[in-house]
């Protein structure tokens, strides 16, 4: 298997515009997680669906940031409008979660999205 | 105040040094997560254990609940463990959200 997959790499953009950042989760797992790394805060958990649906995302700055997974194996991160401390790592991961609560394997990150906003 | 505390924050071993690498929690979980980060950047999932101990080749994870404490002990260290490793945890008490420590910074020097 690929192993998850980030798209793009890196992004630079200036303030104000739309970031859309992809992933594609390892076939067959059920459960999909947004990360943002950044030197002040570390990683954080920003939203996680399970069987394409959201199930928290109380980690989600504020509006400008929402996410989706239309199907399995896609899942977006938009950021409408970028500002400067959105500038960040941002890793998605997936598992194959077994239905319990907490209940979950081993999360498989992708390669990460590194964005600058300028 | 942080739901996790790692220690030691920065750590540097000899090559063949056995490592021990601290994780403390504050909140009740269902399970932690020992994370390895390359100094390229990329993450990988060591651990993900609830209970007891885990061992992969010269890596051990153990936790003990009651104490709200968990260890990676690395043996026969060598400098390519050089990363930093991240402690998580998730909780059910807060909707299944996940804490995050700062990491311990390890250089293995050869």
């Amino acid at each position: 298997d690929a192993g998850v997959i980030q798209s793009p790499r890196h992004e630079v953009t200036e303030m104000g515009q739309e970031v859309t950042l992809r992933c594609k989760p390892i076939s067959g797992h059920n459960s999909l997680f947004w990360y943002r790394q950044t030197m002040m805060r570390g990683l954080e958990l920003l939203i996680y669906f399970n069987n394409n649906v959201p199930i928290d995302d109380s980690g989600m700055p504020e509006d400008r940031f929402s996410a989706k997974m239309p199907n399995a194996s896609f899942s977006t991160l938009k950021i409408q409008p970028s500002e400067p401390r959105d500038s960040a790592v941002y890793f998605c991961a997936s598992t194959k979660s077994g239905g319990r609560v907490g209940g979950e394997d081993t999360q498989y990150f992708g390669p990460g999205t590194r964005l600058t906003v300028l | 105040k942080n739901e996790v505390e790692q220690s030691p924050q920065n750590l540097t071993a000899q090559e063949g040094e056995f490592i021990t690498i601290n994780c403390s929690y504050s909140v009740g979980i269902s399970a932690l997560h020992w994370l390895q980060q390359h100094p390229g950047g990329g993450i990988v999932s060591l651990f993900m254990l609830s209970s007891g101990k885990k061992k992969h080749g010269r890596l051990i994870a153990t936790i003990n609940i009651q104490e709200k404490h968990s260890s990676l002990h690395i043996t026969a260290s060598h400098p390519r463990d050089s990363a930093v490793y991240i402690c998580a945890v998730r909780s059910p008490n807060t909707g299944n959200q996940f804490y995050f420590g700062t990491g311990t910074s390890l250089t293995v020097i050869p």
